[in-house]
């Protein structure tokens, strides 16, 4: 069963960074892409990175260049997304999604969500 | 950025009622489209891609549709689980990959 468990919530004060992991079971890590989405309270979806397994290329929304690190650990078939000099407006739910991204580009898996909240 | 505006924003219907939610790009996402339901406490779930194909275990009462910058997504007769936030999802030009506000489906 594919499944992308991701780690807990988080708590962090503005300017601080925050780092969430997904792990993948239940497939062959390098089958899909996977991407992160957030969420913030009350509000839509937002993509903000994408990254290939294989070979570990990224995509990142312009809004978060140089704010924004994804990452992968193919021996524990694990996805990380760094977010540094966090504010208020970063307080969302951040998911990992998976899924093909040839042709047209979807997630068809999600994990659970990690919420983190930023307040002083 | 390809901007993905939907409409409405808020559909009252009725279980049994025919839904049909909309989709409009600022410019041609070709056939990039995708679906997405959401309930409260939930992460999104994929039901359309490619614009018209049902993902896995989607029943055959969910259907999309359209081209270029307009697209819909049909619900041809309501099931009580159905009513959910829907967002539409491209990504052709990309990054970024882009979504749409969102359509609230509420019961009437």
């Amino acid at each position: 069963q594919v499944q992308l468990v991701q780690s807990g919530a988080e708590v962090k004060k503005p300017g601080a960074s925050v780092k969430v992991s997904c792990r993948a079971f239940g497939y062959t890590f390098t089958s899909y892409y996977l991407h992160w989405v957030r969420q913030a309270p009350g509000q839509g979806l937002e993509w903000m990175a994408m990254i290939n397994p294989i070979g570990g290329d990224t995509r990142y929304a312009q809004k978060f260049q140089g704010r924004l690190t994804m990452t992968r650990d193919t021996s524990t078939s694990t996805v990380y997304m760094e977010l540094s000099s966090l504010r208020s407006e970063d307080t969302a739910i951040y998911y990992c999604a998976g899924g093909y991204c040839s042709g047209d580009c979807y997630f068809d898996f999600w994990g659970q969500g990690a919420l983190v909240t930023v307040s002083s | 950025e390809i901007v993905l505006t939907q409409s409405p924003a808020t559909l009252s219907l009725s279980p049994g009622e025919r839904a049909t939610l909309s989709c409009r790009a600022s410019q041609s996402v070709s056939n990039f489209l995708t679906w997405y339901q959401q309930k409260p406490g939930q992460a999104p779930r994929l039901l359309i891609y490619d614009t018209s194909n049902r993902a896995t275990g989607i029943p055959a009462r969910f259907s999309g549709s359209g081209s270029g910058t307009d697209f819909t997504l049909t619900i041809s007769s309501l099931e009580p689980d159905d009513f959910a936030v829907y967002y539409c999802q491209q990504r052709a030009n990309w990054p970024p990959i882009t979504f749409g506000q969102g359509t609230r489906l509420e019961i009437k």
